[in-house]
């Protein structure tokens, strides 16, 4: 049971390349989210997914598009990266309406030069 | 809008010493949950505790236990007895009843434990 896994764990880009950033949970879950942390700011909501199918975006979702492919993975989108972009992206999950807890992937460093 | 706060950037205490972390919210809603995230160098966001806002009782794991104030809307994180794997940030939690998709995080504390 690897829980949530997140590919890759460090990225660096240039300004206007694009890339995607993988997420899978093996357990089970209906709801998954894309995160950004960034110093002195905590972890803020880029997109997340309530169930399979279904995907809203979050309190800063501008520059970035998701894919729910199915109820495993849900992968994040960078277009045209922008060195605004530099932070570290994190992945979690839920079993859905009542929960108690997220769980969180280990992390991905992306720095956009 | 709901909004948390974390007022101390940075906290450092002695080795088997006690340490409150302090965690203060916005939020007109009266059910909600919260919750004490532990993230250290490894990146890894680890749940420390959380707590139901309808419960009265102060949660409690261990070495962690919770102050909870709702009149106040304050919730701080005690760890006594602490140790040198508690070094992390410590990021405090809001979640909404209704709005379950959603969670606001506040800006984290920096914990140091000296040894």
């Amino acid at each position: 049971n690897a829980g949530v896994t997140q590919t890759p764990k460090f990225q660096v880009l240039k300004t206007g390349q694009s890339m995607t950033l993988q997420c899978a949970q093996d357990m089970n879950h209906n709801s998954m989210y894309w995160y950004r942390q960034d110093p002195g700011m905590g972890l803020r909501l880029i997109y997340y997914s309530a169930s399979e199918g279904t995907t809203d975006k979050g309190e800063v979702p501008n520059g970035y598009n998701v894919s729910r492919l199915n109820k495993r993975e849900f992968s994040l989108r960078l277009e045209s990266a922008a060195p605004s972009q530099t932070s570290v992206y994190f992945c979690a999950s839920t079993r859905g309406i009542s929960y108690n807890e997220q769980f969180f992937g280990p992390g991905t460093r992306l720095t956009v030069l | 809008a709901q909004t948390v706060t974390q007022s101390q950037p940075e906290m450092s205490v002695q080795e088997a010493e006690t340490v409150t972390l302090s965690c203060t919210y916005d939020t007109s809603e009266s059910d909600y949950y919260l919750f004490w995230y532990k993230q250290p160098p490894s990146r890894q966001m680890i749940l420390v505790i959380r707590q139901e806002a309808y419960k009265q009782q102060n949660a409690t794991e261990n070495r962690f236990s919770v102050n909870f104030q709702k009149a106040a809307k304050s919730f701080s994180l005690k760890i006594s007895d602490s140790q040198l794997g508690d070094a992390a940030m410590y990021f405090c939690a809001y979640r909404s009843e209704t709005s379950y998709d959603k969670v606001i995080f506040g800006p984290g504390t920096s914990l140091s434990v000296i040894p």
